[in-house]
């Protein structure tokens, strides 16, 4: 079945240190999405990339989507305490109306 | 705007009991429904989507159901609670287009004893 692997599991880094966490599928996806869940709450959506090779930027992070659409990275620069929380892909389907979430990043910054 | 409610927020019910957890959303017609459980420290697994009232699909076998018996109400149910049900339950939703981002509800944390 559709499968959409995340990693690393966890990741602890120094306060203005980057991060990277990297998420790849076995099937081709219509999109991907990247959602942020701060411990003991739900995940929020991030944003969405759809097309192949696009790169995207939200001031410190940057999103990549693969040229086959089966791969994805989100970049965190300069890391700060604000940005702890489990990151996780989503994976959209073609011709179904459903995501698969990866199994997340849960990442930990010191200040 | 669109809100999604789900509750209750936190809920303790004994191994063998029926389990009800409902969601409704407010401000769109005919969205995509979805349930999924997160495990302690773990991913979101997905357990049922709904495209209409009606229309269950169900990911991965298991002790649970799930019923839409409105538009915009979607309810995950169980007869007999087993100890491997706990867990993280949120819902979500889209537009009929699942092209588009998810939103959750503020998820329900289910342990069972």
């Amino acid at each position: 079945g559709q499968q959409v692997m995340q990693i690393p599991q966890y990741q602890h880094v120094q306060e203005g240190e980057d991060f990277t966490t990297y998420c790849n599928s076995s099937t081709t996806l219509s999109n991907i999405q990247w959602y942020k869940q701060r411990p003991g709450g739900h995940p929020v959506f991030l944003i969405q990339l759809v097309k192949s090779g696009e790169v995207k930027k939200q001031k410190r992070l940057t999103f990549q989507f693969g040229e086959a659409k089966k791969n994805s990275s989100l970049h965190i620069t300069a890391t700060q305490t604000t940005d702890v929380g489990t990151y996780f892909c989503a994976g959209g389907v073609y011709n179904f109306n459903k995501f698969y979430f990866g199994s997340g990043t849960k990442l930990n910054v010191k200040p | 705007s669109q809100t999604i409610h789900q509750w209750p927020a936190t809920l303790v019910q004994p191994v063998g009991s029926p389990l009800s957890l409902e969601c409704t959303v407010e401000g769109t017609s005919n969205p995509n429904l979805y349930w999924y459980r997160q495990a302690a420290g773990r991913g979101l697994q997905l357990l049922f989507y709904s495209v209409g009232i009606g229309q269950i699909s169900s990911e991965v076998p298991q002790n649970l159901s799930a019923s839409r018996p409105q538009d915009r109400q979607f309810i995950l149910s169980s007869k007999k609670l087993l100890l491997s049900d706990s867990g993280f339950y949120l819902c979500a939703w889209s537009v009929w287009d699942g092209n588009t981002e998810a939103f959750f509800g503020q998820g329900t944390r289910l342990t069972v004893v």
